[in-house]
């Protein structure tokens, strides 16, 4: 168990819809990370928060979106969704920012439908 | 970062040392050898990081060589439960900016009875 959680688990929607995946990072980690794992891309990094602030952006469509609230949880948005979004979603945490060492969550697997 | 070659597959018998090798021979001076594994569909797992001396904990051994142009993450007695994909990243220890994890394809480590 790496401390981290995920929630939902499993989701599964239909195309257009919106959902909200949520994660809990690691007591005293302020670094949220969120990676999409799909088949035919493999593990990609979406975008990173630290203590509230985004930090790094990866290849995030322009339908997702992210933020990390005060108590450092982080929601990860992703609206008008298309088949090819359906994916593992990971979420990862570390102490500080820019870290090598991230500890990762359960995921989420998002199927649409 | 620094790209790295993996071999896509390998065996191990359990109770025998699994050795993985990744190649990096464009690896810079301020960037350090990550390993992380993931055993199906589940989070991706920390295993080990070292600069330049060889590093050991209670999962695994990394063994870099002298030039950095390569490593080797040692199982010493591999079991079942370590049957996964085994990711081998280069990159700073930190960085300031943001960061995130570039995860290849990695090599699929099948341990058998």
């Amino acid at each position: 168990d790496s401390g981290v959680t995920q929630t939902p688990k499993h989701l599964i929607t239909a195309t257009g819809q919106r959902v909200t995946l949520r994660c809990s990072p690691r007591s005293g980690d302020l670094s949220v990370y969120w990676y999409q794992q799909s088949l035919d891309q493999g593990l990609q990094f979406l975008i990173q928060y630290y203590n509230g602030e985004e930090r790094a952006k990866g290849n995030i469509l322009e339908r997702f979106s992210a933020q990390q609230f005060p108590d450092l949880h982080s929601e990860l948005n992703l609206s008008s969704l298309e088949l090819g979004d359906s994916a593992l979603y990971f979420c990862a945490s570390s102490v500080e920012t820019g870290a090598g060492t991230q500890y990762f969550g359960p995921g989420t697997r998002l199927t649409v439908l | 970062d620094a790209k790295t070659t993996q071999p896509p597959s390998m065996d191990c018998a359990e109770g025998r040392a699994a050795n993985l090798p990744c190649n990096h021979s464009t690896i810079s001076g301020n960037e350090y050898v990550y390993w992380y594994r993931q055993i199906h569909s589940q989070g991706p797992q920390y295993i080990i990081h070292g600069l330049k001396n060889n590093e050991t904990n209670e999962m695994a051994s990394l063994i870099i060589t002298e030039d950095r142009k390569s490593s080797t993450l040692i199982l010493p007695h591999a079991t079942l439960r370590d049957t996964a994909v085994y990711y081998c990243i280069v990159r700073p220890f930190q960085e300031t900016s943001g960061s995130r994890l570039t995860f290849g394809e990695g090599t699929q480590l099948t341990v058998n009875p």
